[in-house]
């Protein structure tokens, strides 16, 4: 089945960091969604990809999709406190429709004080 | 986006009982999915509730241990059978939004089984 391995699995910096996630797929993915998840909360989408090579803002995030349509990569600038979770990658598991998802294994950041 | 709610949030359960979760829709979609997140892991889909036909499972999902409803196009139930602390996990409820082509989740229910 399709797997989603995220890299690195865990992230220790200082707060104003820029940060840097990769997620990887050993088939092709026609769309890359980016979520993040809170302590005692649901994943929250971040950032949707449709196309490959796009690359995509939301305010200090960017996110692209790879080339090869295997990759997709994730990045914050100048990190700030609230930028702490888990951000997990996800794409579809049919050709049809992105609701039915596979998730990354997720890449936990940690903002040392 | 969509809003989906889920309750309970949290809960402690005896193994060998059963809990169902609820999960609510702040408009009509025709698929909802249920996923289980098991401690420090990733998001795994359990099923996906297909209003008016039986729930589709996945690959090691079984109707018996995860009876689902979908009695109309904004609610859904998950139930938890026969609980062991196995099942100690959090379930999550998604659904797309309007434009169907993101999924959107609920804030989780924590299971803990004893």
């Amino acid at each position: 089945g399709q797997q989603l391995n995220q890299s690195p699995q865990s992230m220790f910096i200082q707060e104003g960091e820029d940060v840097s996630m990769n997620c990887t797929s050993s088939s092709i993915f026609n769309t890359w969604l980016w979520y993040k998840q809170d302590p005692g909360e649901g994943p929250v989408l971040l950032i949707a990809l449709y196309k490959a090579g796009e690359l995509t803002s939301n305010g200090r995030l960017t996110a692209q999709f790879g080339i090869t349509r295997k990759d997709s990569f994730l990045n914050i600038s100048a990190s700030i406190p609230s930028d702490v979770g888990i951000y997990f990658c996800a794409g579809p598991r049919d050709y049809f429709g992105n609701e039915k998802l596979t998730f990354g294994t997720g890449t936990r950041l940690t903002i040392i004080p | 986006s969509a809003v989906i709610s889920q309750k309970p949030s949290r809960d402690i359960c005896q193994r060998g009982t059963s809990l169902t979760i609820q999960c609510q829709v702040d408009s009509q979609v025709t698929m909802m999915f249920w996923y289980r997140q098991q401690p420090g892991q990733s998001l795994t889909l359990i099923a996906t509730a297909n209003q008016g036909s039986e729930a589709t499972y996945e690959s090691g999902f079984v109707i018996d241990k995860f009876p689902i409803s979908r009695p109309n196009l904004t609610f859904s139930t998950l139930t938890v059978s026969n609980m062991s602390p196995e099942d100690s996990s959090i379930y999550l409820c998604s659904a797309p939004g309007t434009a169907n082509t993101e999924a959107f989740f609920g804030q989780g229910t924590r299971l803990t089984v004893v």
